[in-house]
């Protein structure tokens, strides 16, 4: 299994700009996850789906973050307009089902000048 | 204070030494979880437990929800164990995470 598969790797822009970051989950996972983690706060977790419905986005900072699941195989996060302070590496993870163990993403890092 | 707390925050061992990793919630859980982070930044789930003890290898999981800790074990460390230990617990009836500020292990040769 190639397990979850993120891009870009790295990403710098400048802020103000439109940031997409992509996901496909392991085949069969019915739970993906998205997390941010910076020196500052370490791992948060940003939104839940199962079965590709956003099931809990507490975790998302504000109306400048959405994410999406259009199908079982793809999730993207955007963020629009991005921040100096939005820099940090993001993390998809998927998994069976919510306590089943999580499978990582290599993360993207993130860098908003 | 945090609701997941770890100790120690930074840990240096000799090749061959049995490591402990604490940690403590403050939280009702309905699962934690135990995570290990590459020095390239790769993270690996190593244990999601909700009772009792897990077994893989050479590390060793162990969760007391009265007391609410647990602990994660590594005997006969390598060089190839450092890395960044983190717990994560999943709140009880809720679908949110709250994660431990992580453990920084150094396995010296």
């Amino acid at each position: 299994d190639a397990g979850v598969i993120q891009s870009p790797r790295h990403e710098v822009t400048e802020m103000g700009q439109e940031v997409t970051l992509r996901c496909k989950p392991i085949s069969g996972h019915n739970s993906l996850f998205w997390y941010r983690q910076t020196m500052m706060r370490g791992l948060e977790l940003l939104i839940y789906f199962n079965n590709n419905v956003p099931i809990d986005d507490s975790g998302m900072p504000e109306d400048r973050f959405s994410a999406k699941m259009p199908n079982a195989s793809f999730s993207t996060l955007k963020i629009q307009p991005s921040e100096p302070r939005d820099s940090a590496v993001y993390f998809c993870a998927s998994s069976l089902s919510r306590i089943q163990p999580q499978h990582f993403g290599d993360g993207t890092r993130l860098s908003i000048l | 204070k945090n609701e997941v707390e770890q100790s120690p925050q930074n840990l240096t061992a000799q090749e061959g030494e049995f490591i402990t990793i604490n940690c403590s919630y403050s939280v009702g859980i309905s699962a934690l979880h135990w995570l290990q982070q590459h020095p390239g930044g790769g993270i690996v789930s190593l244990f999601m437990l909700s009772s009792g003890k897990k077994k893989h290898g050479r590390l060793i999981a162990t969760i007391n929800i009265q007391e609410k800790h647990s602990s994660l074990h590594i005997t006969a460390s390598h060089p190839r164990d450092s890395a960044v230990y983190i717990c994560a617990v999943l709140i009880y009836n809720n679908n949110d995470m709250r994660f431990g500020a992580g453990t920084r292990l150094t396995v010296k040769p």
